[in-house]
C-alpha cells in the first residue's frame, strides 16, 4: 500500500518569505509524485509532477519540488510568496503501473496562509 | 488544454431526491475518470474509477448502488446520488486522465457542491 504524508496542517507566512511545504510517501514500489492546490470552493490545479529524470521540478507559479528518494520525500518550495498563494495545498502519488496506476493517493493537505 | 468541467457547481435537494452531476474534459478524450468527495477540512477522498465503456470500479465502502456511475463516452461521466440524504452533503470532484498533455495526469474539475436538506 501506499500512503503520503503532509508534516504540517498549517503554515503562516508573511508575504515575500520563502515558504516549504513537507510531504514525504511511503511505497514500496516506484511511485510518481504530484502537488496540487485548492483555492476556496474549487476543484484542484496541477502545480507540477514528478515522472521520472531530474529530481528537481519546476512548477507554475514560481513553486519547485525536489524528490529525494533516499528520504522519500517531495517537500513543495517558493522563494518568495504572495498573497494570493494563500490556498490549500495537496501532495499525492500513484503507483506506476499495476492495476492502480493512475489511483492517487492524497496527503491530508496544507493550509498555506500567508500575511501582508 | 486539459480542461475539465463539472455541472452544476452547487445544488440544493430534498432528501430522498436523486441528484446528477456531469464530469466533462473540454478538450481531449479521457479514457479514466475518477471521483471525489471532499468533506470540510479533509483531503480528497477517492469514491470510484471509471473508464468509457466498461463498469466503474468502486472503492471500498462505497456503495455503488447509491452513487450510480456512467461513463458512456470519452468526454462525459455522471454521478448520480440516488435516494440523497443529508451525510451525502459533501464537495464532490471529478478528475479526467488520458489524451491530455500527459497521460500521467489527473486533471480536475472545479467541484460541486451537494447540500441535502
Amino acid at each position: 500500500a501506499q500512503s503520503v504524508t503532509q508534516l504540517d496542517s498549517q503554515v503562516p507566512v508573511f508575504e515575500e518569505a520563502p515558504v516549504e511545504l513537507r510531504c514525504n510517501y511511503s511505497s514500496s514500489v516506484s511511485v510518481y509524485l504530484f502537488w496540487y492546490v485548492q483555492y476556496p470552493n474549487q476543484g484542484l490545479q496541477l502545480l507540477l509532477k514528478y515522472l521520472s529524470g531530474s529530481t528537481l521540478v519546476k512548477g507554475i507559479n514560481g513553486f519547485e519540488a525536489e524528490f529525494n528518494k533516499s528520504q522519500t520525500s517531495f517537500h513543495l518550495r517558493k522563494p518568495s510568496v504572495h498573497i494570493s498563494d494563500t490556498a490549500e495545498y495537496f501532495c499525492a502519488s500513484t503507483w506506476v503501473g499495476g492495476t492502480s496506476y493512475g489511483k492517487l493517493t492524497f496527503g491530508q493537505g496544507t493550509i498555506l496562509t500567508v500575511h501582508p | 488544454g486539459a480542461v475539465v468541467s463539472q455541472h452544476p457547481s452547487w445544488v440544493i435537494c430534498k432528501s430522498g431526491t436523486s441528484v446528477k452531476i456531469e464530469c466533462r474534459s473540454l478538450d481531449f478524450q479521457a479514457t479514466t475518470m475518477f471521483w471525489y468527495r471532499q468533506f470540510p477540512k479533509q483531503s480528497l477522498m477517492l469514491m470510484a474509477t471509471s473508464n468509457e465503456g466498461s463498469k466503474a470500479t468502486y472503492e471500498q465502502g462505497v456503495e455503488k448502488d447509491k452513487f450510480l456511475i456512467n461513463h458512456a463516452s470519452l468526454t462525459l461521466s455522471t454521478l448520480t446520488v440516488t435516494s440523497a440524504h443529508p451525510e451525502d452533503s459533501s464537495f464532490y470532484i471529478c478528475s479526467a486522465r488520458g489524451g491530455g498533455p500527459s497521460t500521467d495526469t489527473q486533471y480536475f474539475g472545479p467541484g460541486t457542491r451537494l447540500t441535502v436538506l
